[in-house]
């Protein structure tokens, strides 16, 4: 079976640093995904694991432990932008991906 | 710059009504994907295409029925709606992954719909 977890809503101030946690329990494992989605929104990718240790992109990184089925995304810089939910997702074979509940993240001034 | 475009953007339907619901994309993918998405419980896949002609089962694929007859389209048929069918409905496409690698999805911008 599939099981996605991470944290319903998180609230951090503008400019300050967040980091969104990601664990999951796959029959399969094709890489990990970040997804941002603003209210209303798609779904945009924003980053990719499928080797263990930290991808930097700008102001987003992304982490994997594939041994601890873990995985997190870090917000620096925090803008008032960036107030959306993070999706975080595990692919598998067919180019399938599960996706966790997202996390709601509000940036506050 | 289109990318994946659904249609129609809103729609409400009666119970037992039936529609259908398009998904086009220019990127040349192979693979396409339709999810639900409702509050608190994420993106749920529906069914899925990775070529054309193919399609195969999701997470949730009661009540709906999908068909791949050109590559570019992807269309989600609901043949006789309820209201547990009310959602939001994503439709996204990916390129062929590279070894065991996956490729990201890009998605369409959703269509909302109720069913009363």
């Amino acid at each position: 079976g599939q099981n996605i977890d991470q944290p319903t809503e998180m609230t951090a101030t503008e400019g300050a640093i967040v980091q969104i946690n990601c664990t999951y329990q796959t029959s399969g494992f094709n890489g990990l995904f970040w997804y941002q989605q603003h209210a209303g929104e798609a779904p945009t990718f924003l980053s990719y694991n499928v080797l263990d240790g930290l991808e930097e992109k700008g102001r987003f990184s992304s982490f994997l432990s594939r041994s601890k089925g873990y995985s997190y995304l870090l917000l620096k810089e925090l803008q008032m932008k960036d107030s959306a939910s993070y999706l975080c997702a595990v692919g598998a074979a067919g180019n399938k991906l599960t996706f966790g509940g997202g996390t709601r993240v509000l940036v506050k001034p | 710059n289109a990318g994946v475009t659904q249609t129609p953007k809103f729609r409400v339907l009666k119970t037992g009504q039936s529609m259908t619901l398009l998904c086009a994309q220019d990127m040349n993918h192979e693979y396409m994907y339709w999810y639900r998405q409702d509050p608190g419980m994420g993106l749920r896949l529906i069914h899925y295409s990775v070529g054309e002609g193919t399609t195969a089962k999701g997470e949730v694929p009661d009540g709906y029925n999908v068909s791949r007859l050109k590559k570019q389209n992807f269309l989600l048929g609901l043949e006789s709606a309820a209201p547990s069918q009310t959602s939001v409905y994503f439709c996204a496409s990916s390129p062929f992954g590279q070894g065991v690698a996956d490729q990201p999805q890009h998605f369409g911008d959703g269509t909302r719909l109720s069913i009363l």
